[in-house]
């Protein structure tokens, strides 16, 4: 049984057009997280979501936009892709945001090409 | 979230026990120090973590000097498939959990 699985594996497009990305955790975990995997292997968070309120945004640009239906679901929409955004996005999750005891699970990652 | 420093490379030989290095001079009374592993194409997955006790559990010891500033991560017995970057991470009570993932270290391990 998948922990926290994602949606597509692997997504090619072009410029300009608007995306999504699934996650879904079967772990009964309250916190979601998108993360971002550049090319330089730096792995850099971009949301947080607790029982389907945002509780980290960083400094992302508003072309993306993530959106959570319930706890065990929390999806990324981009918009308008750019070249910079090709990446390797890896979902994760957690029992709970407000204690550092607690340890993330990750997807399997998303590799993003935009041409 | 305190900053970890790490080498940016190291080798072992299989079977045999590999230890990486990782300093958190700056890190507060109430941070935990967490493993994390990257091997090629997946995603991280976690290993360890402690406060100032030594961890052990069925994949590594985690060993926190007395005064905290640095940690070792050792796996006893290293086998090709522990090749994987590794990050050791700090992390802050009440932070909605938020990771920050160094460069880390890139363990190789050869036959």
């Amino acid at each position: 049984d998948t922990a926290v699985s994602q949606t597509p594996k692997y997504l090619v497009t072009q410029m300009g057009n608007d995306k999504s990305i699934k996650c879904e955790q079967n772990l009964g975990h309250d916190t979601m997280y998108w993360y971002k995997q550049d090319s330089k292997k730096f792995l850099k968070i971009m949301f947080s979501y607790n029982n389907k309120e945002l509780i980290i945004n960083e400094t992302v640009p508003n072309r993306f936009s993530p959106k959570s239906p319930d706890k065990a679901h929390l999806n990324l929409h981009i918009n308008s892709l750019e070249l910079g955004d090709s990446a390797v996005y890896f979902c994760a999750s957690s029992i709970s945001g407000g204690s550092s005891t607690d340890t993330q699970y990750f997807g399997p990652g998303t590799r993003l090409t935009v041409l | 979230d305190a900053k970890t420093t790490q080498p940016p490379s190291m080798d072992c030989a299989e079977g045999r026990a590999a230890n990486l290095p990782c300093n958190h001079s700056t890190i507060s009374g109430n941070e935990y120090v967490y493993w994390y592993r990257q091997i090629h194409s997946q995603g991280p997955q976690y290993i360890i973590h402690g406060l100032k006790n030594n961890e052990t559990n069925e994949m590594a010891s985690l060993i926190i000097t007395e005064d905290r500033k640095s940690s070792t991560l050792i796996l006893p017995h290293a086998t090709l498939r522990d090749t994987a970057v590794y990050y050791c991470i700090v992390r802050v009570l009440n932070n909605a959990g938020k990771s920050t993932f160094g460069d880390g270290t890139t363990l190789t391990v050869k036959p």
